[in-house]
């Protein structure tokens, strides 16, 4: 069954401060990865897509890692803003179909 | 472009009453699918479609559930008789392409449904 597992659930930095969140993955055969940001109340919105051959793509502060072939991802956000609280999901294609397999998410909390 | 829209952006019903929600894709996108948000399991993929065709409805729970997708612009997500069990957001997101080839995904605001 393909699944995708995240943590940290939940995070709490002080404004300023840098992290890392992880992703595990088992979407097999594996087609692309993606974070996306979602808000509260508000629609998930993509951060960063990347394929196989990828290992790293940025957006801004965020820096998001793929390893193939430990099937894991992370995403670096660098010098956090309060803007940056939210939910951040991980999201597999793959499976040999065009939906997508999402994690669970993990909720960022930015305290000033 | 002003993106997916949903309508309604809330819905309260009593069990057992049909419910419809609405999805506007962005003009010219060919894919459009229905995912479901809870707080026990997050984001699911209920059904996609591409050029107004259903390809995939593995994720729908049960016969409930229909989707429809009569033109280009217009979908519909109708749950009838709606149970407790179905309150949660739904969403909509429409694509130029399939997730396999990384098309960006855009998804719209959500309908919050509360099933009393």
């Amino acid at each position: 069954k393909n699944q995708v597992e995240q943590s940290p659930q939940s995070l709490i930095i002080l404004e300023g401060k840098n992290c890392t969140l992880q992703c595990n993955y088992t979407v097999s055969p594996f087609s692309n990865l993606r974070w996306y940001k979602q808000d509260t109340g508000r629609g998930p919105v993509s951060l960063t897509i990347m394929t196989f051959s990828e290992n790293t793509k940025s957006n801004g502060r965020y820096t998001a890692t793929l390893d193939a072939d430990t099937k894991q991802s992370s995403l670096h956000i660098t010098a956090s803003q309060l803007s940056d609280s939210a939910s951040y999901i991980c999201v597999v294609s793959g499976g040999g179909a065009d939906g997508l397999t999402f994690g669970k998410g993990t909720h960022l909390i930015i305290q000033p | 472009d002003a993106g997916v829209i949903q309508s309604p952006r809330h819905e309260v019903t009593e069990m057992g009453q049909e419910v419809t929600l609405r999805c506007k894709p962005i003009s010219g996108h060919d894919y459009l699918f229905w995912y479901r948000q809870t707080m026990m399991r997050g984001l699911e993929l209920l059904i996609y479609f591409n050029n107004n065709v259903p390809i995939d409805d593995s994720g729908m729970p049960e016969d409930r559930f229909s989707a429809k997708m009569p033109n280009a612009s217009f979908s519909t997500l109708k749950i009838q008789p709606s149970e407790p069990r179905d309150s949660a957001v739904y969403f909509c997101a429409s694509s130029l392409g399939g997730a396999r080839v990384s098309y960006e995904q855009y998804f719209g605001p959500g309908t919050r449904l509360t099933v009393t």
